[in-house]
């Protein structure tokens, strides 16, 4: 089955304790991004990758950190989080092939940082 | 620069009502239009598509027409039910190599 993988799917921690959420996905796309989604702002980039090796700082980045090693593997990395990085955050690829591809979502990981 | 514009919600309809929710875009260039549906607690899941002018994307009962010269792409559904009860995004991508660009979403409850 065709399919974006998170984990944790949640989390609680501390400001300033460094965490990884893993984002793995099986449709061997070359675009992989990373949204969080807060009420009433939607959904915002944090970072994307085009390709292997290949990341790019989207709206948010600040306070984020991501690498792309392997073509399915796509860590969202918080070095110190702190407490306006609570949020629902999705992990989603795509093809870049074609246009029009759809974008595939993880089933998102809900961080509350106290 | 390119961005979406869908309506404000919460919209709360009775089942088996008519459902519009409107979206406009602003882009450079032939964007493909996208609406997704986030069901509670899940992520954001693709409802529909269209990749040109006059297309109509359609699936679930769901439709929606990429209308250039208004640059909107409305979703409506003749009969809304209670499972359709969830957050509605419109969004855009202009290329391939671009990002897609997501409106703020609309909450849509249906009551039985």
């Amino acid at each position: 089955e065709a399919q974006v993988t998170q984990n944790p799917r949640y989390l609680i921690t501390v400001t300033g304790k460094k965490l990884t959420v893993t984002c793995s996905q099986n449709m061997n796309h070359e675009y992989m991004s990373w949204y969080r989604q807060d009420p009433g702002l939607g959904l915002r980039q944090i970072y994307y990758s085009m390709n292997v090796e290949v990341t790019d700082k989207g709206d948010v980045p600040e306070g984020y950190k991501v690498s792309r090693k392997e073509k399915r593997n796509f860590p969202l990395i918080l070095e110190s989080p702190s407490p306006n990085q609570t949020s629902l955050y999705f992990c989603a690829s795509r093809d870049t092939g074609t246009r029009g591809y759809e974008q595939y979502f993880g089933p998102g990981t809900r961080l509350t940082v106290t | 620069g390119n961005s979406v514009t869908q309506m404000e919600g919460p919209v709360t309809l009775s089942e088996e009502a008519f459902l519009t929710i409107n979206c406009t875009y602003t882009a450079t260039g032939y964007p493909s239009l996208f609406w997704y549906v986030q069901y509670p607690g899940e992520g954001l899941q693709l409802l529909l598509k269209a990749t040109k002018a006059d297309d109509k994307g359609s699936n679930k009962g769901f439709e929606a027409t990429y209308r250039k010269e208004t640059t909107s792409f409305h979703l409506e559904k003749g009969s809304v039910q209670v499972s359709d009860s969830a957050v509605y995004f419109c969004a855009l991508i202009i290329s391939s190599a671009s990002k897609i660009i997501f409106g703020s979403g609309t909450r849509l409850s249906i009551r039985p």
